[in-house]
């Protein structure tokens, strides 16, 4: 069955450095979502990226989708330490309602 | 506008035992989902209604049932619970099923003794 992963699980940053978290589907993906869990708290949607080669921005962070759309990547610049956090993708291919997600990456900003 | 709503937030269940995860939402959304969140897993998807009076097996069906009440609830039912079936339990609706924000409830916590 489909199945996306994440990289890396987890990863500390000093505040102010860069963060990148990738996202990589075995199967060909219709479309790709992100979001992003506060500890304790619930997910909460970030972006949704649809076409090949798609690159959105928001403010610090730049999310891109892969030209074969099987894979993508959140970076943010600059962390602070309001987004810590675990960030999850959930892919859907083609035909299906169903989101996939990914296994999430926990990042913690250290003051 | 309260969102998706879950109840309850917290449960404690001995082996062998039923209830039913509620969950309702005021965003007159048509799809809703369950999700199960274990350490380490991500979200794994349980079950899902497209549309009102549809339900579909997600990643991980087995061991529970569901009931698309109305537009606005999706219940999920666990007759026989199970330890595996620890776990922080989140529902989901979006306006429609495909290419739509996912809109997240607060979570229930239920642990299987």
């Amino acid at each position: 069955g489909q199945q996306v992963m994440q990289i890396p699980q987890y990863q500390h940053v000093q505040e102010g450095e860069d963060f990148t978290t990738y996202c990589n589907s075995s199967t060909t993906l219709s479309n790709i979502q992100w979001y992003k869990q506060r500890p304790g708290g619930h997910p909460v949607f970030l972006i949704q990226l649809v076409k090949s080669g798609e690159v959105k921005k928001q403010k610090r962070l730049t999310f891109q989708f892969g030209e074969a759309k099987k894979n993508s990547s959140l970076h943010i610049t600059a962390t602070q330490t309001t987004d810590v956090g675990t960030y999850f993708c959930a892919g859907r291919t083609s035909g299906t309602y169903k989101y996939i997600f990914g296994t999430g990456t926990r990042l913690k900003v250290l003051a | 506008n309260a969102g998706v709503t879950q109840t309850p937030k917290f449960q404690v269940l001995k082996t062998g035992q039923s209830m039913t995860l509620q969950c309702a939402q005021d965003m007159n959304h048509n799809s809703m989902y369950w999700y199960r969140q274990d350490p380490g897993m991500g979200l794994r998807l349980i079950y899902y209604s497209a549309s009102e009076g549809t339900t579909d097996k997600g990643e991980v069906p087995n061991g529970y049932n569901v009931s698309r009440l109305n537009k606005r609830e999706f219940s999920l039912r666990l007759e026989s619970a199970a330890p595996s079936q620890t776990s922080v339990y989140f529902c989901a609706s979006s306006e429609k099923a495909e290419q739509e924000t996912q809109y997240f409830g607060p979570g229930t916590r239920l642990l299987v003794l």
